[in-house]
């Protein structure tokens, strides 16, 4: 059973780019999380999805914006990138349905923007 | 709005010793509690969970940990620590009327001596 995958594992940037992350969900999952993590810091809520709508937002700007496909997987996209932005980007699945609030991690996409 | 403290950025303790990361939450309503942890370059895994019931929870790894309302803390024991514990350790809150999301603390670096 796969668990959640996410791709590219690596990739730089430069400022004022735009980038897309990938996330496939946990099996039986159809709920997609994304959380930023700077170095040294915990990670921190972006936003959530279900049912292909954002669901639930964190305090980051409209620059950060994502979809969730037919098949549960998502996207993250981030426009404008700033030198801010590095860090590593972490997607989370859990069943809607029935769920204890544990959340399945990816091992992220780690981003630099130079 | 929900906060997590991990008061200790780094422990060191000596393979063979035991462990205690401290975690206080602050919010009015009780709780999900969860520890993870993040070895080097990796995701998030879920070491236990607390959503109700007895407040001394087991977890995997030989972790344990025990949820004080009065204290509004969740501090995360291990009576033997070895090596492949080294890792950050992540404190984190969620509440079912703020959808779950996610709260972390800025979680803890532990670092083990041979």
């Amino acid at each position: 059973d796969a668990g959640v995958t996410q791709s590219p594992t690596h990739l730089i940037k430069t400022r004022g780019q735009q980038v897309t992350l990938r996330c496939s969900p946990k099996s039986g999952h159809d709920t997609v999380s994304w959380y930023q993590q700077a170095l040294g810091q915990g990670p921190q809520f972006i936003f959530q999805y279900y049912e292909e709508e954002e669901r639930q937002r964190g305090n980051f700007p409209d620059r950060f914006s994502g979809h969730q496909f037919p098949n549960y997987s998502s996207e993250l996209n981030v426009n404008a990138l700033l030198l801010g932005d590095s860090a590593l980007y972490l997607c989370a699945s859990r069943p809607l349905a029935g769920h204890t609030g544990e959340l399945f991690f990816g091992e992220g996409s780690r981003l630099t923007v130079l | 709005a929900q906060s997590v403290t991990q008061p200790d950025i780094h422990i060191t303790v000596s393979e063979g010793a035991s462990l205690e990361l401290r975690c206080n939450y602050s919010y009015g309503a009780t709780p999900y509690l969860f520890w993870y942890v993040q070895s080097p370059g990796q995701g998030l895994q879920l070491l236990l969970k607390y959503f109700s019931g007895d407040t001394l929870v087991q977890g995997i790894k030989g972790f344990e940990a025990e949820f004080k309302r009065s204290q509004s803390s969740f501090n995360l024991r291990k009576p033997s620590v070895h090596w492949s514990d080294a890792a950050e350790y992540f404190c984190a809150v969620a509440y079912k009327a703020a959808g779950n999301k996610l709260t972390f603390g800025g979680g803890t670096r532990v670092l083990v001596k041979p």
